[in-house]
């Protein structure tokens, strides 16, 4: 299976929105509602922003925001901030499996 | 508070085994499906497997490209779960995360231990 596909970097200004694609296939986020979106930052371990492809885990923030339609699902993040900056990565469930997205790199400028 | 630490990781020759172990704690271990995921240095996420709760079967489902060399596996009485990796090529190196997975989603992780093979 391939990875999901993300835009390699995005960017944005403070107290703007910003949206990063994640596009599967109708195997994986097309057919399961399992989607989720993990921040990265440097040198630091993965920590779960979004599951289920529109719920927040307790302590995240409401500014981060998740949605589906067909193959491509998508983070979207509201009133950026400095802290954003991060690398972000999709998944997906795939039946036996999870699928990783390549990765996006978030710049506040 | 959840907490996950791995260990085990080094050095290791092409060809070689290596096995690495994650202590829990702050949440229920044996009711918990686990995973681990890694990351090759300057690359992005790799789901290496995951395994079910004994209640469950216990089964392990693996990636491709790990597929019979690896296998997971749980010590519910000391809360640790286990990767032994045998047969270790060089695109193995990455640092390895221990996680815990519920939903299709890795809700915790740990701080990571890296596996290096090379000559």
């Amino acid at each position: 299976q391939s990875a999901l596909t993300q835009p390699a970097s995005v960017s944005g200004s403070p107290g703007q929105s910003i949206t990063i694609s994640c596009t599967g296939t109708s195997s994986d986020v097309g057919r399961y509602n399992f989607v989720s979106w993990y921040q990265q930052h440097p040198g630091q371990a993965p920590k779960l922003m979004i599951y289920e492809v529109t719920k927040w885990p307790s302590g995240v923030s409401n500014r981060f925001s998740g949605s589906k339609s067909g193959n491509t699902a998508s983070l979207t993040i509201s009133g950026l901030q400095a802290e954003d900056e991060a690398d972000y990565y999709c998944c997906s469930y795939a039946g036996n499996s999870l699928i990783f997205g390549g990765g996006t790199k978030l710049t506040v400028l | 508070e959840v907490q996950l630490v791995e260990s085990g990781g080094g050095l290791v020759k092409p060809g070689g085994s290596l096995t690495l172990s994650c202590a829990t704690s702050g949440f229920t271990f044996s009711d918990a499906w686990m995973t681990w995921v890694r990351q090759a240095p300057g690359k992005g996420l790799e789901w290496v497997g995951r395994i079910n709760r004994k209640s469950g079967g216990g089964t392990a489902d693996y990636a491709a490209p790990v597929k019979g060399r690896f296998t997971i596996s749980r010590d519910d009485s000391k809360n640790t779960l286990h990767l032994q990796m045998n047969s270790l090529k060089t695109e193995d190196t990455a640092v390895y995360y221990c996680c815990n997975y519920d939903r299709g989603s890795m809700e915790s992780w740990g701080q990571g231990t890296l596996v290096t093979v090379s000559s």
